[in-house]
């Protein structure tokens, strides 16, 4: 079946830096890509949807500069979380979907903690 | 956007069916249901999904009313590695649709 891969799996940061978080669709064409940030015990939460090759569109409330989204391919999204804080620490996943109303694909997340 | 509701958590016993249910009374003729479940500290993975029939897979199957306003997913025998947070979600059939999540339901398994 179909793939997404996410990495990295676990990074620790400290404040103020910026961290990339990587998501491929590694056999199929993922024209549109969700991110979610996930609290302990708690639903994933959508921060924004992104389709290949325009500005990805961002819930209310997600600040843009703040987590910037870029679906440059069919393949590769990536989520940057700019100048971190420790209330940005939290569990990061994205999903691919193949086609219209079909499947959703999920990496495997990402535990980003900001100390 | 066209919500479910879920109850937020549920029990079984090992080896004996689970029906796990789900309301979605504002769906849509296009809203496709689907169900995914989350093991915890990974990324959610898929069950199943349809449309207006039940569906069969090796995973689980669902039942759709008649209405389509409620769904239930029906594991068969629960199994230890059954106890997740299953999310029940509609689809809808555009391009740009976003994919919003519940709270879900939070299944143990008793052995």
């Amino acid at each position: 079946g179909a793939v997404v891969s996410q990495h990295p799996s676990r990074v620790i940061c400290k404040s103020g830096t910026s961290v990339k978080i990587e998501c491929r669709s590694l056999d199929f064409q993922a024209t549109t890509m969700f991110w979610y940030r996930q609290f302990p015990k708690k639903s994933l939460m959508l921060m924004a949807t992104s389709n290949e090759g325009s500005k990805a569109t961002y819930e209310q409330g997600v600040e843009k500069d703040k987590f910037l989204i870029n679906h440059a391919s069919l393949t590769l999204s990536t989520l940057t979380v700019t100048s971190a804080h420790p209330e940005d620490s939290s569990f990061y996943i994205c999903s691919a979907r193949e086609g219209r109303g079909e499947k959703l694909f999920f990496g495997s997340g990402t535990q980003l903690s900001v100390l | 956007d066209a919500k479910t509701t879920q109850p937020n958590s549920m029990e079984s016993n090992e080896e004996e069916p689970v029906h796990l249910p789900c309301n979605h009374s504002t769906i849509s003729g296009t809203d496709y249901i689907h169900w995914y479940r989350q093991l915890p500290s990974q990324g959610p993975e898929y069950v199943i999904h349809g449309l207006t029939s039940n569906v069969n897979n090796r995973m689980a199957s669902l039942a759709i009313a008649e209405d389509r306003k409620s769904s239930t997913l029906i594991l068969h025998r629960a199994t230890l590695r059954d106890a997740a947070v299953y999310y029940c979600i509609l689809r809808g059939y555009t391009s740009y649709d976003k994919v919003i999540f519940g709270p879900g339901t939070s299944l143990s398994v008793i052995p």
